[in-house]
């Protein structure tokens, strides 16, 4: 139990061009998913919260307009990166909530996007 | 503001090798800390969920401990197999997220 999927597991694109990015999570229902950033032999950078139903609410220092996020059900909530630039390129991964209380966190497989 | 310090950064062990990895923390409130495992290019693998201090979970070779300050992660004979990152992390009753710490790369060799 407790699986969380996304999808693509790797994407390549041209900068200037938007990407999405799809959380699922399989076998439970999820009210709040977490997005996360990762750089290279560094740990997990919380980007921003995602409640189903409601706005995300991001870190700060990062941009809204930028990183879309959407949770419109309990089990999928979307990242989309706009107009992605090299900087962008990153492993992104995302978690669900499986608990309300202790809320224990599953993540998904990552996603590794390279912005040419 | 809740803050997470793993050590070492890196550790390389023989198999069969007992060691421990260390994790401190300061947080207003621990509602839960968390160990994962990662491997390269993989999302991370939940392992424990400790709740308070004096709290023991163990798998397999695995056994982790948390005290008010830090928590140890204990690897009892490892195999090659055990080598990863692990991974950290707090949430306290002021945050619905977990902040994470920088993670121990572990490397275990035949």
């Amino acid at each position: 139990g407790a699986v969380v999927s996304q999808h693509p597991s790797r994407v390549i694109c041209k900068s200037g061009t938007s990407v999405k990015i799809e959380c699922r999570s399989l076998d439970f229902q999820a009210t709040t998913m977490f997005w996360y950033r990762q750089f290279p032999k560094k740990s997990l950078m919380l980007m921003a919260t995602s409640n189903e139903g409601s706005k995300a609410t991001y870190e700060q220092g990062v941009e809204k307009d930028k990183f879309l996020i959407n949770h419109a059900s309990l089990t999928l909530s979307t990242l989309t990166v706009t107009s992605a630039h090299p900087e962008d390129s990153s492993f992104y991964i995302c978690s669900a909530g499986t608990n309300s209380y202790f809320n224990e966190q599953f993540f998904g497989p990552g996603t590794r996007l390279t912005v040419l | 503001e809740d803050q997470v310090t793993q050590s070492p950064e890196a550790l390389r062990l023989q198999e069969g090798e007992s060691s421990s990895l260390n994790c401190s923390y300061t947080v207003s409130g621990l509602r839960g800390l968390f160990w994962y495992r990662q491997d390269p290019g993989k999302g991370p693998e939940f392992l424990f969920t400790l709740y308070s201090a004096g709290e023991e979970k163990e798998k397999e070779r695995l056994k982790a401990t948390l005290t008010k300050k830090e928590s140890f992660l204990h690897i009892t004979a490892p195999k090659p197999e055990d080598s990863a990152t692990y991974l950290c992390a707090v949430r306290s009753y002021n945050n619905n997220d977990m902040r994470f710490g920088a993670g121990t790369r572990l490397t275990v060799k035949p």
